[in-house]
Protein backbone atom coordinates (compact mmCIF):
# COMPACT_ATOMS: atom_id res chain seq x y z
CA UNK A 1 0.00 0.00 0.00
CA UNK A 2 1.10 3.70 -0.81
CA UNK A 3 -0.67 4.79 2.03
CA UNK A 4 -1.86 8.32 1.62
CA UNK A 5 -0.15 10.47 -0.98
CA UNK A 6 -0.14 13.75 -1.62
CA UNK A 7 0.34 16.24 -4.78
CA UNK A 8 1.86 18.60 -5.76
CA UNK A 9 4.74 18.76 -2.72
CA UNK A 10 5.61 22.18 -3.45
CA UNK A 11 3.41 25.07 -5.10
CA UNK A 12 3.50 28.86 -5.54
CA UNK A 13 0.92 30.73 -6.70
CA UNK A 14 -0.14 34.55 -7.08
CA UNK A 15 -2.75 36.12 -6.08
CA UNK A 16 -6.33 35.33 -7.51
CA UNK A 17 -5.15 31.51 -8.88
CA UNK A 18 -7.50 28.73 -8.23
CA UNK A 19 -5.48 25.24 -7.92
CA UNK A 20 -6.72 21.78 -6.63
CA UNK A 21 -4.38 20.34 -4.03
CA UNK A 22 -4.98 16.16 -4.55
CA UNK A 23 -4.61 13.56 -1.55
CA UNK A 24 -5.48 9.86 -2.15
CA UNK A 25 -5.55 6.48 -0.15
CA UNK A 26 -5.95 3.26 -0.84
CA UNK A 27 -6.40 1.68 2.83
CA UNK A 28 -10.28 2.30 1.94
CA UNK A 29 -10.48 4.34 4.84
CA UNK A 30 -14.05 5.88 5.54
CA UNK A 31 -12.48 9.34 7.23
CA UNK A 32 -10.45 11.63 5.10
CA UNK A 33 -9.45 15.28 6.46
CA UNK A 34 -7.57 18.34 5.52
CA UNK A 35 -5.20 19.88 7.94
CA UNK A 36 -3.24 23.26 7.44
CA UNK A 37 0.00 23.82 9.48
CA UNK A 38 1.40 27.30 10.53
CA UNK A 39 3.79 28.39 12.82
CA UNK A 40 2.43 28.48 16.30
CA UNK A 41 -0.77 27.58 15.25
CA UNK A 42 -0.50 23.65 15.49
CA UNK A 43 -3.20 21.57 13.00
CA UNK A 44 -6.12 23.04 11.80
CA UNK A 45 -9.05 21.54 10.39
CA UNK A 46 -9.98 22.83 6.89
CA UNK A 47 -12.88 20.25 5.75
CA UNK A 48 -13.30 16.53 6.59
CA UNK A 49 -15.53 14.05 4.95
CA UNK A 50 -16.50 10.44 6.59
CA UNK A 51 -17.17 8.81 3.66
CA UNK A 52 -18.16 8.71 -0.34
CA UNK A 53 -20.42 12.09 -0.77
CA UNK A 54 -20.87 13.40 2.24
CA UNK A 55 -18.32 16.38 3.73
CA UNK A 56 -18.57 18.78 6.54
CA UNK A 57 -16.86 22.04 7.61
CA UNK A 58 -13.72 21.98 10.33
CA UNK A 59 -12.50 25.23 11.85
CA UNK A 60 -11.15 26.91 9.17
CA UNK A 61 -13.14 25.86 5.75
CA UNK A 62 -13.61 29.66 4.43
CA UNK A 63 -12.01 29.84 1.16
CA UNK A 64 -11.81 26.00 0.28
CA UNK A 65 -13.58 23.45 -1.22
CA UNK A 66 -13.87 19.90 -0.98
CA UNK A 67 -15.60 16.62 -2.87
CA UNK A 68 -15.64 13.19 -1.79
CA UNK A 69 -17.00 11.42 -5.07
CA UNK A 70 -14.55 8.16 -4.27
CA UNK A 71 -13.54 6.14 -1.16
CA UNK A 72 -10.14 6.90 -2.35
CA UNK A 73 -9.71 10.80 -3.26
CA UNK A 74 -10.27 13.73 -0.89
CA UNK A 75 -9.24 16.60 -3.45
CA UNK A 76 -8.87 20.45 -2.06
CA UNK A 77 -9.54 23.10 -4.07
CA UNK A 78 -9.17 26.83 -3.56
CA UNK A 79 -11.32 28.97 -5.36
CA UNK A 80 -8.92 32.14 -5.14
CA UNK A 81 -5.73 32.01 -3.45
CA UNK A 82 -5.00 34.88 -0.94
CA UNK A 83 -1.40 34.92 0.58
CA UNK A 84 -3.29 34.48 4.32
CA UNK A 85 -3.33 30.63 2.50
CA UNK A 86 0.56 30.74 2.56
CA UNK A 87 0.99 27.16 4.75
CA UNK A 88 1.38 23.84 4.79
CA UNK A 89 -1.40 21.43 4.03
CA UNK A 90 -1.76 17.50 5.08
CA UNK A 91 -4.20 15.59 4.40
CA UNK A 92 -5.30 12.06 6.62
CA UNK A 93 -7.45 9.31 7.31
CA UNK A 94 -8.65 7.28 9.61
CA UNK A 95 -10.28 4.01 9.34
CA UNK A 96 -13.62 4.58 10.46
CA UNK A 97 -14.16 7.62 13.33
CA UNK A 98 -17.06 5.91 15.54
CA UNK A 99 -16.55 6.25 19.77
CA UNK A 100 -13.32 4.51 20.81
CA UNK A 101 -12.72 2.48 17.48
CA UNK A 102 -9.49 2.74 16.94
CA UNK A 103 -8.75 6.43 15.35
CA UNK A 104 -4.92 6.45 14.05
CA UNK A 105 -4.19 9.15 11.60
CA UNK A 106 -2.15 8.17 8.50
CA UNK A 107 -0.77 11.55 7.39
CA UNK A 108 0.30 12.23 3.67
CA UNK A 109 3.91 14.02 3.44
CA UNK A 110 2.15 17.12 2.83
CA UNK A 111 2.31 20.10 0.10
CA UNK A 112 3.86 23.13 0.51
CA UNK A 113 1.65 26.66 -0.42
CA UNK A 114 3.16 29.55 -0.91
CA UNK A 115 0.79 32.57 -2.46
CA UNK A 116 2.25 35.67 -3.50
CA UNK B 1 -11.98 28.21 18.20
CA UNK B 2 -8.93 25.93 19.24
CA UNK B 3 -10.65 23.70 21.82
CA UNK B 4 -7.53 21.32 22.91
CA UNK B 5 -4.77 23.84 24.19
CA UNK B 6 -1.73 22.68 24.90
CA UNK B 7 1.33 23.48 26.70
CA UNK B 8 4.18 24.57 26.82
CA UNK B 9 4.55 25.80 23.01
CA UNK B 10 8.11 25.25 23.17
CA UNK B 11 10.98 23.57 25.21
CA UNK B 12 14.36 23.07 25.24
CA UNK B 13 16.37 20.84 27.64
CA UNK B 14 19.91 19.45 27.56
CA UNK B 15 20.05 15.69 26.78
CA UNK B 16 19.46 13.32 29.38
CA UNK B 17 17.17 15.95 30.76
CA UNK B 18 12.94 14.66 31.38
CA UNK B 19 10.52 16.57 29.12
CA UNK B 20 6.74 16.76 29.91
CA UNK B 21 4.06 18.21 27.21
CA UNK B 22 0.61 18.96 28.75
CA UNK B 23 -2.90 18.69 26.76
CA UNK B 24 -5.90 20.45 28.16
CA UNK B 25 -9.81 20.36 26.32
CA UNK B 26 -12.77 22.55 27.20
CA UNK B 27 -15.01 19.45 27.26
CA UNK B 28 -14.72 15.36 27.54
CA UNK B 29 -12.81 13.48 25.21
CA UNK B 30 -14.06 10.15 24.35
CA UNK B 31 -9.98 9.44 23.46
CA UNK B 32 -7.23 11.45 22.98
CA UNK B 33 -4.33 10.43 20.81
CA UNK B 34 -0.82 11.91 20.54
CA UNK B 35 1.74 12.62 17.84
CA UNK B 36 5.15 13.56 16.74
CA UNK B 37 6.57 15.57 14.05
CA UNK B 38 9.78 15.60 13.22
CA UNK B 39 10.71 19.06 11.83
CA UNK B 40 10.02 18.86 7.49
CA UNK B 41 7.98 15.79 8.18
CA UNK B 42 4.11 15.07 9.06
CA UNK B 43 2.85 13.57 12.07
CA UNK B 44 2.60 10.45 13.04
CA UNK B 45 1.01 8.49 15.14
CA UNK B 46 2.42 7.85 18.81
CA UNK B 47 -0.89 6.34 20.94
CA UNK B 48 -4.52 6.77 21.53
CA UNK B 49 -5.50 6.61 24.77
CA UNK B 50 -9.45 5.60 26.11
CA UNK B 51 -9.72 4.65 29.52
CA UNK B 52 -10.50 7.67 32.25
CA UNK B 53 -7.42 7.40 34.09
CA UNK B 54 -5.44 5.64 32.19
CA UNK B 55 -1.54 5.36 31.80
CA UNK B 56 0.53 3.77 28.86
CA UNK B 57 4.40 3.84 28.24
CA UNK B 58 6.19 3.30 25.14
CA UNK B 59 10.21 3.04 26.35
CA UNK B 60 10.91 6.34 27.64
CA UNK B 61 7.18 7.73 27.13
CA UNK B 62 4.52 7.71 29.59
CA UNK B 63 1.05 9.43 28.30
CA UNK B 64 -1.64 9.36 30.82
CA UNK B 65 -5.39 10.33 30.40
CA UNK B 66 -7.06 12.57 33.75
CA UNK B 67 -9.67 11.03 35.59
CA UNK B 68 -12.09 13.59 33.93
CA UNK B 69 -11.13 12.76 30.37
CA UNK B 70 -10.15 16.55 29.85
CA UNK B 71 -6.98 16.21 30.04
CA UNK B 72 -3.78 14.53 29.13
CA UNK B 73 0.06 14.51 29.21
CA UNK B 74 3.02 13.05 27.55
CA UNK B 75 6.27 12.27 29.95
CA UNK B 76 9.58 11.61 28.58
CA UNK B 77 12.51 10.05 30.76
CA UNK B 78 16.15 10.92 29.68
CA UNK B 79 15.56 12.53 26.54
CA UNK B 80 17.52 11.58 23.64
CA UNK B 81 18.28 13.91 19.88
CA UNK B 82 16.00 11.33 18.26
CA UNK B 83 13.49 13.06 20.69
CA UNK B 84 13.45 16.27 18.76
CA UNK B 85 10.52 17.10 17.33
CA UNK B 86 6.67 18.21 17.46
CA UNK B 87 4.57 16.61 20.00
CA UNK B 88 0.66 17.29 19.35
CA UNK B 89 -2.61 15.92 21.15
CA UNK B 90 -5.77 15.43 19.21
CA UNK B 91 -8.98 14.41 20.20
CA UNK B 92 -12.51 14.33 18.96
CA UNK B 93 -14.98 17.16 20.13
CA UNK B 94 -17.68 15.66 22.23
CA UNK B 95 -20.49 14.79 19.98
CA UNK B 96 -19.07 15.67 16.89
CA UNK B 97 -16.86 13.72 14.49
CA UNK B 98 -14.27 16.91 13.94
CA UNK B 99 -10.72 15.72 15.22
CA UNK B 100 -9.15 18.89 17.14
CA UNK B 101 -5.27 19.67 17.53
CA UNK B 102 -3.60 21.23 20.06
CA UNK B 103 -1.05 23.49 19.33
CA UNK B 104 1.70 21.37 19.70
CA UNK B 105 5.06 21.34 22.11
CA UNK B 106 8.15 21.79 20.10
CA UNK B 107 11.42 20.06 21.81
CA UNK B 108 14.76 21.20 21.05
CA UNK B 109 17.74 19.40 22.83
CA UNK B 110 21.31 20.38 23.46
CA UNK B 111 23.17 17.52 23.05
Amino acid sequence: NAGVTQTPKFQVLKTGQSMTLQCAQDMNHEYMSWYRQDPGMGLRLIHYSVGAGITDQGEVPNGYNVSRSTTEDFPLRLLSAAPSQTSVYFCASIPRLAGVSYNEQFFGPGTRLTVL
Amino acid sequence: GQQVMQIPQYQHVQEGEDFTTYCNSSTTLSNIQWYKQRPGGHPVFLIQLVKSGEVKKQKRLTFQFGEAKKNSSLHITATQTTDVGTYFCAGPIQGAQKLVFGQGTRLTINP
